[in-house]
């Protein structure tokens, strides 16, 4: 069966340091894959997507890996801040139509100051 | 634009009791999609649409029904709820097209069945 994981439940890090997600996943070829922020009490909201053709994508302080060789994705937040804690979730295109996403359980990521 | 707005935010029911919940996105998007959301189990999709009068099943359908009279709505409904259907539920919206790929979800609505 089709299966997601994030690494861990929950991640401390040091304010000013590198926070990394991991996404990994089986039985599945995805067409992209997408990263989410979640904070309590929230709906998730979008962060970045990278599709299949393409390594890596970033966004400001962000940047997200995709290996479909290792069914693997990376998450990093560079020079982390207290304001970046928060659970990110990865989500996969489960199919070609409809868009419908599959997501991993999340990652807890404190940011310690 | 509000986004997507679902209602209501907070429910407690009763064993055996129906509900309904709304969820209304302003962004003219063709798909939306209900989810539920439990601890260490992540999002799991349960219903979804890819355009008005047009529903389809997702991975957790069973309990559940909904309908999509009007493009911007999207409602879920419980017929008889049962204690497994507590968890705080979503609703997302999305487009259709390829350019534009990410869901925009709503505040959730956390519902409690005793």
């Amino acid at each position: 069966s089709q299966k997601i994981e994030q690494n861990s439940e929950a991640l401390n890090i040091q304010e000013g340091k590198t926070a990394t997600l991991t996404c990994n996943y089986t039985n599945y070829s995805p067409a992209y894959l997408q990263w989410y922020r979640q904070d309590p009490g929230r709906g998730p909201v979008f962060l970045l997507l990278i599709r299949e053709n393409e390594k890596e994508k970033r966004k400001e302080r962000l940047k997200v890996t995709f290996d479909t060789t290792l069914k693997q994705s990376l998450f990093h937040i560079t020079a982390s801040q207290p304001a970046d804690s928060a659970t990110y979730l990865c989500a996969l295109d489960r199919s070609g139509s409809a868009r419908q996403l599959t997501f991993g359980s999340g990652t807890q990521l404190t940011v310690l100051p | 634009n509000a986004g997507v707005t679902q209602t209501p935010k907070f429910r407690v029911l009763k064993t055996g009791q129906s509900m309904t919940l709304l969820c209304a996105q302003d962004m003219n998007h063709e798909y939306m999609y209900w989810y539920r959301q439990d601890p260490g189990m992540g999002l799991r999709l349960i219903h979804y649409s890819v355009g008005e009068g047009t529903t389809a099943k997702g991975e957790v359908p069973d309990g559940y029904n909904v309908s999509r009279l009007k493009k911007q709505n999207f409602l879920l409904g419980l017929e008889s709820a049962a204690p497994s259907q507590t968890s705080v539920y979503f609703c997302a919206s999305s487009y259709s097209g390829d350019k534009r790929t990410e869901a925009f979800f709503g505040q959730g609505t956390r519902l409690t069945v005793v």
